[in-house]
């Protein structure tokens, strides 16, 4: 079966520019979530989605970091007005359930890159 | 400051070898995952231990999860050229109902042949 998608794979934005990323996750899967992934660095926890309600979004570094699920399936990661230390791997996970020792299954990530 | 450390941050050895990875943290977590990373690709999860002084066996992979429940190790042995690639650990918080995940910086290990 299919595994979680992410779309686009690169992107390159230059700085001021907004951009938005997708992620397609695992049919049926309740939980989402958004991770951001520095070069040479451990992925860190961005937002939380458990079907269509955003419940934990934490982890989002300013308000210029945005995300939705609105009809429980596909999420977008939407970063407005770009500036250079937003360059990163964005990572999407789904969970079949909300239970927190579930597997998480990860997407290819999408690289921004902001010059 | 890092709520997970992982060491070493780097490893290179030659076929055959045995390695151990360390994922320390003064914080409790709920259980412990160890995710592999290849370039160009996202984690893939390797084991999740949950409970304290478990340990898990994964072919030539030994997986420990301290009896307190705040660190874990990852033994490798007699390493191939194919267990090159980044290796994860990360844990959920015992607050935490859901699956949020806190990763260690994680370790880059190169097996030659």
């Amino acid at each position: 079966g299919a595994g979680v998608s992410q779309s686009p794979r690169y992107k390159v934005a230059k700085r001021g520019q907004d951009v938005a990323l997708r992620c397609d996750p695992i049919s049926g899967h309740v939980s989402l979530f958004w991770y951001q992934q520095a070069l040479g660095q451990g992925p860190e926890f961005l937002t939380y989605f458990q079907n269509e309600a955003q419940l934990d979004k934490s982890g989002l570094p300013s308000d210029r970091f945005f995300a939705e699920r609105p009809e429980g399936s596909v999420s977008t990661l939407k970063i407005q007005r770009t500036q250079q230390e937003d360059s990163a791997v964005y990572l999407c996970a789904s969970s079949f359930h909300k239970n927190r020792n579930n597997e998480q299954f990860f997407g290819p990530g999408t690289r921004l890159t902001v010059l | 400051t890092q709520l997970l450390e992982q060491s070493p941050q780097f490893l290179s050895i030659q076929e055959g070898e045995n390695l151990t990875v360390y994922c320390n943290s003064s914080s409790v977590f709920s259980s412990l995952q160890w995710y592999r990373q290849e370039p160009g690709e996202g984690p893939v999860l390797l084991v999740t231990v949950v409970t304290g002084g478990e340990v898990k066996k994964l072919k030539r992979l030994t997986f420990q999860f301290g009896d307190a429940r705040k660190d874990s190790s990852l033994h490798i042995t007699a390493a191939q050229p194919g267990d090159t690639g980044l290796y994860l650990c990360a844990g959920v918080r015992g607050g935490t109902s859901y699956g949020k995940l806190t990763f260690g910086q994680g370790t880059i290990l190169t097996v030659h042949p």
